[in-house]
């Protein structure tokens, strides 16, 4: 079957950095999502990897590995606003997505 | 402001009973979805639109139809609802089917007893 691998909840401190990891097993691959949902709202498009490598965007980057079947999703210099839930979603052979369950990361001050 | 309108934003509903869901995008979206959200699981598609007058079933489609009448709407029925349908129902769009970003809607929060 398909799926999508992520830790349920993780704790880092305002400023900080942390790594949100994802690990896939899809049948076929054409991309992998990153949202940020906060509580109680809708999830919003963070980024998208197509190609093995980093991909930086501000204080955001996404990190891909076909052949591992991972990726990561990098936070630079946290802030309080970036509380939420992390979703990492995987786009198989048939253009259908798999999401994971998301990662809740708490910020503390 | 461009995107996508959900209603309700939330609702009880007695089980047995008939309820649509509504979701209206105006950036001209092909691609419409139905998701629902539930603890400890992932996003599982309903049902989705990959263009107006055509629709398919996702991963779990049982108890719910739809109807993509035009561009716009993409309502989501629960001909008789069940407590197991207790749910946040996300609607989404894309510009096209294949590997475009998700716009979602703010999510309706149906609870069925």
């Amino acid at each position: 079957g398909q799926n999508i691998d992520q830790p349920t909840e993780m704790t880092a401190t305002e400023g900080a950095i942390v790594q949100i990891n994802c690990t896939y097993q899809t049948s076929g691959f054409n991309g992998l999502f990153w949202y940020q949902q906060h509580a109680g709202e809708a999830p919003t498009f963070l980024s998208y990897n197509v190609l093995d490598g980093l991909e930086e965007k501000g204080r955001f980057s996404s990190f891909l590995s076909r052949s591992k079947g991972y990726s990561y999703l990098l936070l630079k210099e946290l802030q309080m606003k970036d509380s939420a839930s992390y979703l990492c979603a995987v786009m198989d052979s048939n253009y259908q997505l798999i999401w994971g369950a998301g990662t809740k990361l708490i910020i503390k001050p | 402001i461009a995107g996508i309108t959900q209603a309700p934003t939330s609702q009880i509903l007695a089980a047995g009973r008939r309820m649509t869901l509504r979701c209206t995008q105006d950036m001209r979206h092909n691609a419409m979805y139905w998701y629902r959200q539930d603890l400890g699981l992932g996003l599982r598609l309903i049902h989705y639109s990959n263009t107006a007058g055509t629709t398919g079933k996702g991963e779990v489609p049982d108890g719910y139809s739809v109807s993509r009448a035009n561009t716009d709407d993409f309502p989501l029925t629960l001909a008789s609802a069940v407590p197991s349908q207790t749910s946040v129902y996300f609607c989404a769009s894309s510009a096209s089917s294949g590997a475009n970003v998700l716009t979602f809607g703010a999510g309706s929060r149906l609870t069925v007893l």
